[in-house]
């Protein structure tokens, strides 16, 4: 149980252009939602928490007019990356939590600006 | 704040003897204590946690981790070690108040035959 999907799993596209990262708790109903980002042989670094009907609640640093994030049900996140640039690509990671604590994670993006 | 340190890049291990991935954190209040162990080019897997009650925490594949409170600690271990434990090792925190966990710089750990 407690598996969270993402998909896509590998985007490459164009800078300029928009890219959408969905976020699925397969089996389960997931209160909060978060969107990770990291770097290669690095930690994950938070970028924004969400629940589900209300806005989501960005890191300081964190842009949330270009990293848009939508959790419109229980079980889906969508993440958007608008107007990407090449400093944009990176490995996105969403992690579901229920009440138990623990956080479930997706099996990560990975994105490739051009 | 909280904050969680891994002091080790990497640590290396011959199959079979036993493994330690350090941890150690800073939270106010009482932590809530995560390992978790991400394989190239995948999403992070859990392995085990804190929340409360004994310090002696038993998780998935065979680890372990101890709390200890007075040295902030939450190592991981695990008695023998196999080449497939071969990975990078995250540890996180979070506090009561909190939602959201705060990891560690990650530890890779190479597991030889």
């Amino acid at each position: 149980g407690a598996v969270v999907s993402q998909h896509p799993s590998w985007v490459i596209c164009k800078s300029g252009t928009s890219v959408k990262i969905e976020c699925r708790s397969l089996d389960f109903q997931a209160t909060t939602m978060f969107w990770y980002r990291q770097f290669p042989k690095q930690s994950l670094m938070l970028m924004a928490t969400s629940n589900e009907g209300s806005k989501a609640t960005y890191e300081q640093g964190v842009e949330k007019d270009k990293f848009l994030i939508n959790h419109a049900s229980l079980t889906l996140s969508t993440l958007t990356v608008t107007s990407a640039h090449p400093e944009d690509s990176s490995f996105y990671i969403c992690s579901a939590s229920i009440a138990e604590h623990t956080q479930y994670f997706g099996p990560g993006t990975r994105l490739t600006v051009l | 704040a909280q904050s969680v340190a891994q002091p080790e890049d990497q640590v290396n291990v011959a199959e079979g003897n036993p493994l330690t991935v350090k941890c150690t954190y800073s939270v106010s209040g009482n932590p809530y204590l995560f390992w978790y162990v991400q394989y190239p080019n995948r999403g992070l897997q859990f392995l085990l946690k804190y929340i409360t009650g004994d310090n002696l925490v038993k998780g998935s594949y065979g680890f372990e981790a101890e709390f200890n409170k007075s040295q902030t600690s939450f190592h991981l271990k695990k008695p023998s070690a196999l080449v497939s434990d071969s990975a990078l090792y995250f540890c996180a925190v979070r506090d009561q108040a909190g939602t959201a966990l705060i990891f560690g710089k990650g530890t890779t750990l190479s597991v030889s035959s």
